[in-house]
């Protein structure tokens, strides 16, 4: 069946520090993808999204890269600041599944002053 | 304008019991989606409601049900709770149908003792 699969957290980083989080997937025909992003003690947003290949989600100077080659939808950010920490969550939503979302497991980020 | 409203936020219950949660889409939303968030794991997908007609089901025992009103709010019924129902319970809605973007409410805390 449809899967996603993070790398494990906690993610440690320093403030202005590079963000690399990566998601990788499995799913029959063709999927879209998302990133949500969950603030402590909120529920969960959307972050970006990206409907068909080579597509280039963006948002908040987060990326993402729609990339079916290698079914990644890997999360980027150049410079992380100490508000980005939160858990990120990808998430895939297949047409032939009625739509629902299929989730990774979470990857908590800790950016540090 | 108001975003997904959930009542109550957090709810104690203890096992045998049951218990009924509420959801209330953006205004204008016609779909509703419900998950299950256990601590520490990305959500789990349980029903999806559009048009007041359940579209869709995940992997959960007959003692979840959920029904959708005229006013396209949404209510989440668990009979007979267990120890591992225990766990964040999020409302979705989306647009017209849940293939559009689903935006989640801030959740209910469910424990069940």
């Amino acid at each position: 069946g449809d899967s996603v699969t993070q790398m494990e957290g906690p993610v440690t980083l320093s403030e202005e520090a590079f963000l690399t989080i990566n998601c990788t997937y499995t799913a029959t025909g063709y999927p879209s993808l998302f990133w949500y992003v969950q603030y402590p003690g909120e529920g969960l947003q959307l972050l970006l999204k990206a409907t068909k290949a080579d597509d280039k989600g963006s948002n908040k100077g987060f990326e993402a890269t729609y990339r079916k080659e290698t079914t990644s939808f890997h999360l980027e950010k150049g410079s992380v600041q100490v508000s980005d920490s939160a858990v990120y969550f990808c998430a895939l939503r297949a047409p032939d599944s009625n739509y629902q979302l299929i989730w990774g497991a979470g990857t908590k980020l800790i950016i540090k002053p | 304008d108001a975003g997904v409203t959930q009542s109550p936020t957090h709810l104690i219950k203890t096992r045998g019991q049951q218990v009924t949660l509420r959801c209330s889409p953006i205004s204008g939303h016609k779909s509703v989606s419900w998950y299950q968030q256990v601590l520490g794991q990305g959500p789990q997908f349980i029903f999806q409601y559009y048009e007041k007609e359940e579209r869709g089901r995940g992997n959960f025992p007959d003692r979840f049900s959920a029904r959708q009103f005229p006013n396209y709010s949404s209510e989440l019924n668990v009979n007979a709770l267990l120890l591992g129902d225990s766990a964040l319970y999020l409302c979705a809605s989306s647009l017209l149908s849940p293939a559009d973007t689903q935006y989640f409410g801030p959740g209910t805390r469910l424990t069940v003792l």
